[in-house]
């Protein structure tokens, strides 16, 4: 499969601990996504890296989240002192920037997250 | 980006086509359509982008009015699978620079029916 892929697929944690999720991304994707989802809602942009560079964060990504993308392949999010209003589907997206072509996005199966 | 309006749920029987709308009246010369659907619990799949011409793949037809207002998702010949969730977005034309982050709303939920 070589699709997007994402770990874990399900996580439970006490209020207050940290997780980490990873995103591996489409081999040779330059431009990769993250997005979250509550129930009910469409999934809301979080942050954008192209390549390894960080370009853009959402407001929605408060000072306990941090992602990575070390060396413009796969890409980390972390949540530090989780809280209750953490829990959603945190989604990846990658996609291939070339000129001349337009982008499209795809989505792996997302890491549900449930905070007691 | 310009917004998108979609009814909130619609039926089809199984078997025939399912054509969903979408309305999107302030779009610019320079976004393109684009069609996601979210099968329970997994993340969004691509189905067809458009910018004014109809368009056609392996999963679905984009009808774009000539004004581009508004579109027109058909699946020619829904089957319980197609059970979903669909989204209509407008996103710009790719450029080179910068995010071009997906603005989802709350979709279509389309039932497929035996």
């Amino acid at each position: 499969d070589t699709g997007v892929s994402q770990d874990p697929r399900h996580k439970i944690t006490k209020r207050g601990q940290n997780v980490t999720f990873r995103c591996d991304p489409i081999s040779e994707h330059n431009r990769l996504y993250w997005y979250r989802q509550t129930l009910g809602q469409g999934p809301e942009f979080l942050t954008y890296f192209q390549n390894e560079a960080q370009l853009e964060k959402s407001r929605l990504l408060s000072d306990r989240f941090s992602a990575e993308r070390p060396k413009g392949s796969f890409s980390t999010l972390e949540i530090q002192r989780t809280e209750q209003g953490d829990s959603a589907m945190y989604l990846c997206a990658s996609s291939l920037g070339l000129a001349d072509q337009q982008e499209t996005q795809y989505f792996g199966p997302g890491t549900r997250l449930l905070v007691l | 980006d310009a917004k998108t309006t979609q009814p909130p749920s619609m039926d089809c029987a199984e078997g025939r086509a399912a054509n969903l709308p979408c309305n999107h009246s302030t779009i610019s010369g320079n976004e393109y359509v684009y069609w996601y659907r979210q099968i329970h619990s997994q993340g969004p799949q691509y189905i067809i982008h458009g910018l004014k011409n109809n368009e056609t793949n392996e999963m679905a037809s984009l009808i774009i009015t000539e004004d581009r207002k508004s579109s027109t998702l058909i699946l020619p010949h829904a089957t319980l699978r197609d059970t979903a969730v669909y989204y209509c977005i407008v996103s710009l034309r790719y450029s080179g620079a910068g995010s071009y982050q997906l603005t989802f709303g709350k979709g279509t939920k389309l039932s497929v029916i035996p």
